[in-house]
């Protein structure tokens, strides 16, 4: 079975500019998280997705947004790109139900602003 | 509000040396308890979990145990291995808002 998967590894842009990062949860999951992290800031929620709906967000302000699909993968874009946003960006996925509080990660897109 | 506090590190051990890693959590109510590892270059594994007090996570040879009197969540190996280098995360599940709060990590080198 298929983890979590993330596009692309790595991406490269300049200030201003924006990024599309994208995430596909594991088959069956509908839920779908990110996290930042930057160094020396640690893991830090950004963003929670379930059913298509926005339903939680991390201390981000709004130049950071995102979206689920109707097949549950994810998009984040980062708009107005700043130094500081360059860090890795984890996806992760989880089931509802019972199961609902483990999260499963990707393995990254590490976004550099230059 | 929720908190998770690891132990600074590098944690710098020699082969088949005993690991502890240290974690406390700030919390109301009965959250869940994980540990998450992150090798080199890559994204984070759940290595163990534990849901209500007195349970133990346990996996690869690694081990926790939910202690509520303690509001403690302790790594622990008995032998560790080169390959067991990495960063340890320590977190708690948010509830509601179904977000992990993490600790900041613990490197964890281990020398052959």
């Amino acid at each position: 079975e298929a983890g979590v998967t993330q596009s692309p590894t790595h991406l490269i842009k300049t200030r201003g500019q924006q990024a599309t990062l994208r995430c596909s949860p594991i088959s069956g999951h509908t839920s779908v998280y990110w996290y930042q992290q930057a160094l020396g800031l640690g893991l830090q929620f950004l963003l929670w997705y379930d059913e298509g709906e926005e339903r939680n967000r991390g201390n981000f302000p709004p130049r950071f947004s995102g979206r689920q699909f109707p097949n549950y993968s994810s998009e984040l874009n980062v708009n107005a790109l700043e130094l500081e946003d360059s860090a890795l960006y984890l996806c992760a996925s989880s089931l509802v139900g019972t199961q609902k509080n483990i999260q499963y990660f990707g393995a990254g897109t590490r976004l550099s602003v230059l | 509000g929720n908190s998770v506090t690891q132990m600074e590190g590098p944690v710098t051990l020699s082969e088949e040396a005993f690991l502890t890693i240290n974690c406390t959590y700030t919390a109301t109510g009965y959250p869940s308890l994980f540990w998450y590892v992150q090798y080199p270059g890559e994204g984070l594994q759940l290595l163990l979990k534990a849901t209500k007090a007195d349970d133990k996570g346990s996996n690869k040879g690694f081990e926790a145990t939910y202690r509520k009197e303690t509001t403690s969540f302790h790594l622990e190996k008995g032998s560790v291995q080169v390959s067991d280098s990495a960063v340890y995360f320590c977190a708690l599940y948010g509830g509601a808002t179904n977000k992990l709060i993490f600790g900041t990590g613990t490197l964890l080198a281990v020398q052959p």
